[in-house]
């Protein structure tokens, strides 16, 4: 696609629901990450693929954190048992290759847990 | 003490004023980031620079490596430039986007 495209663009859930965020990153774009951004806070790094393997998943909060990429392309954020503090707006971004090149951001899902 | 700090933290400006934002960083880096994130937008990668300076319309980015700082400099500024600028950095040597964010900086630029 022309660009990075993320779904849904937001999501209320109760506490404890599951919930599920997809990317959809720049055709060709090997590598993917996902951020989460709090209210008025800076992005943080969750987890980064290179291809269809997670290269580093040490951002990612707890085990109730998973992501997936099973063919390379599209990405899953997985969230289970939701809580409040989990409320963010979740950033994916893609780049060309392994190095430090310039990222291209999606829109982000804003994830509110009530 | 945050590995990436910027200055200031809010920044009004006149139109047409030249305009300075600045990034500190304590780790070192393989590449630097300026973005920009408009109130309740995405996030747009202007510059990545890991020596030097560029340049982009009105927009210009340096870097001393040595002195582990970065400015982001908007020339004539316009109210359309008014958002949050970002500095992040690619940690280590070959790193990936793995990036660590510094905190923002908001601009306000009036008519």
């Amino acid at each position: 696609g022309a660009g990075v495209s993320q779904t849904p663009s937001n999501k209320v859930t109760e506490k404890g629901k599951y919930v599920e965020l997809r990317c959809d990153p720049i055709s060709g774009h090997t590598a993917l990450y996902w951020y989460r951004q709090s209210l008025g806070q800076g992005p943080e790094f969750l987890i980064y693929f290179q291809g269809t393997g997670a290269a580093d998943d040490s951002g990612l909060p707890n085990d109730r954190f998973f992501a997936v990429r099973p063919e390379g392309s599209v990405s899953t954020l997985k969230i289970q048992r939701t809580e409040r503090g989990d409320s963010a707006v979740y950033l994916c971004a893609s780049s060309w290759g392994s190095g430090a090149n310039v990222l291209t951001f999606g829109a982000g899902s804003r994830l509110t847990v009530l | 003490k945050n590995e990436v700090e910027q200055s200031p933290q809010n920044l009004t400006a006149q139109e047409g004023e030249f305009i300075t934002i600045n990034c500190s960083y304590s780790v070192g880096i393989s590449a630097l980031h300026w973005l920009q994130q408009h109130p309740g937008g995405g996030i747009v990668s202007l510059f990545m620079l890991s020596s030097g300076k560029k340049k982009h319309g009105r927009l210009i980015a340096t870097i001393n490596i040595q002195e582990k700082h970065s400015s982001l400099h908007i020339t004539a500024s316009h109210p359309r430039d008014s958002a949050v600028y970002i500095c992040a950095v690619s940690r280590g040597r070959g790193a990936t986007n793995k990036l660590i964010f510094g905190t923002g900086t908001l601009l306000a630029v009036q008519p």
